[in-house]
C-alpha cells in the first residue's frame, strides 16, 4: 500500500528564515511525487513535481529514493508562503489518482 | 480559462438523508477525480473517471456512495444514506489524459447532523 507521511502538522518560522517541510513516502514501485499548496480561501493547486526538477516561488524539492523522502525547502521564507502544504504521490502512471499526506500548516511570522 | 466548478458549496443534512454533489471539469479534461477530505486529513481519492468510464473506485464505499459521468463531462457524486462520518469536504479535480497536474475545484463542505 502506498502512504505519504508529513510529520509536522504545524511549522512556524520567522520571515527570512529557511523553511523545510518534511515528506516521507512508502511505495514499492517508482512513484511520482508532488507538492500541492492551499493558500487561505483558495483552491488546492500544484506547487511542484519531482520530474520537473524546477524551482517554483523559490521552493525546491529533491526526491531521495534511498531515504524515500521528498522534502520541500526554501532558503528565505516570505509572509506570502503561509499556507497548507500537502505532499502527494501517484503510481507513476501519468494521470493516476493521488495519495496525499495529512498536510503541514506553514506560518511565516513577520 | 474557467476552473473546475462544483455545487453546492455547502450542504447540511441529517443522518440517513441523501445528498448529491455536482462537478463540471475544465473543458477538454478527460480525467475527473472525486476526493474526500475529512477535517485534519489530506484528500483521499474516492473515484477516478477517464471520459465516462471508471478507472479506479477501489476506495469508494459502494454500499452508500455512487458516482456517474454519463456524457464524459459533468459528474455527480451521491451519498445515500449519509452517516455522521461522511462529514467532510468533497473535492472534484480534473486533468488532461496522461498528464499529472490535477486542477481542483473549490469543494463542497458537507455536514451530517
Amino acid at each position: 500500500a502506498q502512504r505519504v507521511t508529513q510529520p509536522e502538522k504545524l511549522l512556524s518560522v520567522f520571515k527570512g528564515a529557511p523553511v523545510e517541510l518534511k515528506c516521507n513516502y512508502s511505495y514499492s514501485g517508482s512513484p511520482e511525487l508532488f507538492w500541492y499548496v492551499q493558500y487561505s480561501r483558495q483552491r488546492l493547486q500544484l506547487l511542484l513535481r519531482h520530474i520537473s526538477r524546477e524551482s517554483i516561488k523559490g521552493f525546491t524539492a529533491d526526491l531521495n529514493k534511498g531515504e524515500t523522502s521528498f522534502h520541500l525547502k526554501k532558503p528565505f521564507a516570505q509572509e506570502e508562503d503561509s499556507a497548507m502544504y500537502y505532499c502527494a504521490l501517484n503510481s507513476g502512471g501519468g494521470a493516476d489518482g493521488l495519495t496525499f499526506g495529512k498536510g503541514t500548516h506553514l506560518i511565516i511570522q513577520p | 480559462e474557467a476552473g473546475v466548478a462544483q455545487s453546492p458549496r455547502y450542504k447540511i443534512i441529517e443522518k440517513r438523508q441523501s445528498v448529491a454533489f455536482w462537478c463540471n471539469p475544465i473543458s477538454g479534461h478527460a480525467t475527473l477525480y472525486w476526493y474526500q477530505q475529512i477535517l485534519g486529513q489530506g484528500p483521499k481519492l474516492l473515484i477516478q473517471f477517464q471520459n465516462n468510464g471508471v478507472v479506479d473506485d477501489s476506495q469508494l464505499p459502494k454500499d452508500r456512495f455512487s458516482a456517474e459521468r454519463l456524457k464524459g463531462v459533468d459528474s455527480t457524486l451521491k451519498i445515500q444514506p449519509a452517516k455522521l462520518e461522511d462529514s467532510a469536504v468533497y473535492l472534484c479535480a480534473s486533468s488532461l489524459p496522461l498528464y499529472n497536474e490535477q486542477f481542483f475545484g473549490p469543494g463542497t463542505r458537507l455536514t451530517v447532523l
